[in-house]
């Protein structure tokens, strides 16, 4: 059974600084990989979607990695802003089926 | 629409009574999913449709819980005799013809069992 952790469950970070969020996930037979934000109260927004061949990928001042390998993720936040607070969730999919199993999140809280 | 919608946003309810939540998917999104996240938990999954077929419900709790989808439009997932234990954020989202599209969440529905 596939077990995705995510560590720290919180972190605090002053604006500006660059962070690395990480995931890790035990079975490394994933199909890809999301990344996700929650804001409180509302749904999840998609970040990033890795495929499991591929090892990583960008959208503006956001970076996700993937190595199978070793079961583990990370999501690089470059130049971080108040705005980028949120709980940032990752999430795995496999060979045939389609659920995603999630990690229990790391909320970010950035500090102006 | 533009996006993933679920009603009603917020539910509270009777323990025992039944209860309905709706979701409309993206148009032309053939794959829908449910998903529940209790407080101060994971998500966890639910149910899986493919236009109307559900290939996979492995997630669904117990009998009391059960889902359909109208072509590949609505879903309703229904909630028998409620428990306390339900009480639970219920997200839905959608994806053009599943995982290798990624998905598109709504905003869920907080139902409350009292």
């Amino acid at each position: 059974k596939q077990e995705v952790t995510q560590i720290p469950a919180a972190l605090s970070v002053p604006e500006g600084e660059n962070l690395v969020l990480n995931c890790s996930f035990t079975d490394s037979a994933i199909y890809n990989l999301q990344w996700f934000r929650q804001d409180p109260g509302k749904g999840l927004t998609s970040l990033l979607l890795i495929q499991s061949s591929q090892r990583e990928q960008t959208s503006g001042r956001l970076n996700a990695s993937l190595d199978k390998s070793s079961g583990r993720s990370t999501l690089y936040i470059a130049a971080s802003q108040p705005g980028d607070s949120a709980t940032y969730l990752c999430a795995a999919t496999h060979f045939g089926n389609e659920k995603l199993t999630f990690g229990t999140g790391t909320r970010l809280t950035i500090i102006p | 629409g533009a996006g993933v919608s679920q009603s009603p946003s917020n539910k509270v309810t009777e323990k025992g009574k039944d209860v309905e939540l709706r979701c409309d998917p993206i148009s032309g999104h053939t794959a829908l999913y449910w998903y529940r996240q209790r407080l101060g938990q994971g998500l966890e999954f639910l149910i899986y449709f493919q236009g109307n077929s559900a290939p996979d419900k492995s997630g669904l709790p117990s009998d009391r819980f059960s889902a359909e989808r109208t072509g590949e439009s609505v879903s309703t997932l229904t909630i028998q005799r409620t428990q306390q234990e339900d009480s639970a954020v219920y997200l839905c989202a959608s994806s053009l013809a599943g995982r290798d599209y990624g998905y598109t969440f709504g905003s869920g529905t907080r139902l409350t069992v009292v």
